[in-house]
This record gives structure tokens, C-alpha cells and sequence, in this order.
């Protein structure tokens, strides 16, 4: 069965630190979808990224970065000179193709993360 | 461009009473999910529609449980009657194709007392 598993709970850094998120994932599908979005204390859900699984190119967006690798079922995020205004959980999630069986998506538990200043 | 839109924002309600959530996908898409988030369960999808048509309802999680998609740009979630232990975030997500990027309304905090 997919699954999607964001071992760090909590994370806490102080500001100015590089913070990696972890995200490992299951998944018997050869096409496959993976993003990541967050979640800030007002409560909604932004999207950052979406990798599918034929693209295994890291990707860096200002501070952001994503290091996709199928070999270790890995899609783990990295923020570089972390600001106050990362703090937030940050959802790791699952989109397979459907097919004759249905199609799944699945959201990882979540990491929470607070950037001291 | 408007986001997905979800109304109300926020529900206060007594045990036994109907509930119903109700959302605005964003203009072109064709996909629409509702999901449940709560501390102990994390984010639940709980039903997804494509082209208005319910494709997999295998997470609402009773018959106490409802969605509807009678056109492209509205959809409703209903619980009937509801119980303290559906108080919950409920968020409703837009895509093209079920495969596309979702785009998440801002949620319906639902109290039930």
C-alpha cells in the first residue's frame, strides 16, 4: 500500500540555519507524483512543489530546495538560512496514476517546524 | 484569480444537527476533493470527484456522511446528524485531472458540541 512517512515531528532551528525535512515514500506505482505544502499558523494549506517520478532533478526556488531520489524512495525538502517566517508544518504527499484498482493519494503526517529568532 | 472558496469559515453546532460545508472549486478545474485534517488523524481524504462524477468515497467515514457535485463550480459536504467526534478542519482542494497539482481552500473549522 502507498504510504508516506515524515519520521521528524518536530524540528526547531534558529534563525539563519539550513533545515532539511525528510520524506520517504511507498509505493508500487511506476508513475507517481510527489509535493510538498505548508502549513502556517493561520491554518491553510500552500503548495511549494510537485515532482513526478520520471523527474529526478533537485530544484531550488530562492531559499527552497527539493532532492528527489528514487533509489532511496526520498523526496526530502532543505531551507537554507531559515527565517522566522518558515515556521510551519510541512505536509510530504503521494498522487499515483489511476488505474483499474483506483487511484490514491496520501499525506504524510506533517513536520513541524519553529524558527527561533 | 479567486482561490477554492469555502463557506463558512468557521461552524459552531450541537450534536444531532445537519451540517453541511460547501465549496467553489477553482474556474477550470475539473477535479475536487474534500479532505478532513484533525490532530490524531492528520489529513483523511474522505471523497473526490471528477467532472462533477464521485470517483472514490472509500474515505467518508460513515453513512452520517454526504457530497454532492450537481455542477462544475459547487460542491457540498454534509453530515447528518453530526457527533462531537466529526470537529474537525475540512478542507476542500481543486485540480485539473486528478493527477494535477491541488489547490486548497482555507477550511471549515466545524465545532460540534
Amino acid at each position: 500500500a502507498q504510504k508516506v512517512t515524515q519520521a521528524q515531528t518536530e524540528i526547531s532551528v534558529v534563525e539563519k540555519e539550513d533545515v532539511t525535512l525528510d520524506c520517504v515514500y511507498e509505493t508500487r506505482d511506476t508513475t507517481y507524483y510527489l509535493f510538498w505544502y505548508k502549513q502556517p499558523p493561520s491554518g491553510e494549506l500552500v503548495f511549494l512543489i510537485r515532482r513526478n517520478s520520471f523527474d529526478e532533478q533537485n530544484e531550488i526556488s530562492g531559499r527552497y530546495s527539493w532532492n528527489f531520489q528514487k533509489s532511496t524512495s526520498s523526496f526530502n525538502f532543505t531551507i537554507t538560512a531559515s527565517q522566522v517566517v518558515d515556521s510551519a508544518v510541512y505536509f510530504c504527499a503521494l498522487s499515483e496514476e489511476p488505474n483499474n484498482y483506483g487511484q490514491n493519494f496520501v499525506f504524510g503526517p506533517g513536520t513541524r517546524l519553529s524558527v527561533l529568532p | 484569480d479567486a482561490g477554492v472558496i469555502q463557506s463558512p469559515r468557521h461552524e459552531v453546532t450541537e450534536m444531532g444537527q445537519e451540517v453541511t460545508l460547501r465549496c467553489k472549486p477553482i474556474s477550470g478545474h475539473n477535479s475536487l476533493f474534500w479532505y478532513r485534517q484533525t490532530m490524531m488523524r492528520g489529513l483523511e481524504l474522505l471523497i473526490y470527484f471528477n467532472n462533477n462524477v464521485p470517483i472514490d468515497d472509500s474515505g467518508m467515514p460513515e453513512d452520517r456522511f454526504s457530497a454532492k457535485m450537481p455542477n462544475a463550480s459547487f460542491s457540498t459536504l454534509k453530515i447528518q446528524p453530526s457527533e462531537p467526534r466529526d470537529s474537525a478542519v475540512y478542507f476542500c482542494a481543486s485540480s485539473f485531472g486528478t493527477v494535477g497539482t491541488q489547490y486548497f481552500g482555507p477550511g471549515t473549522r466545524l465545532l460540534v458540541l
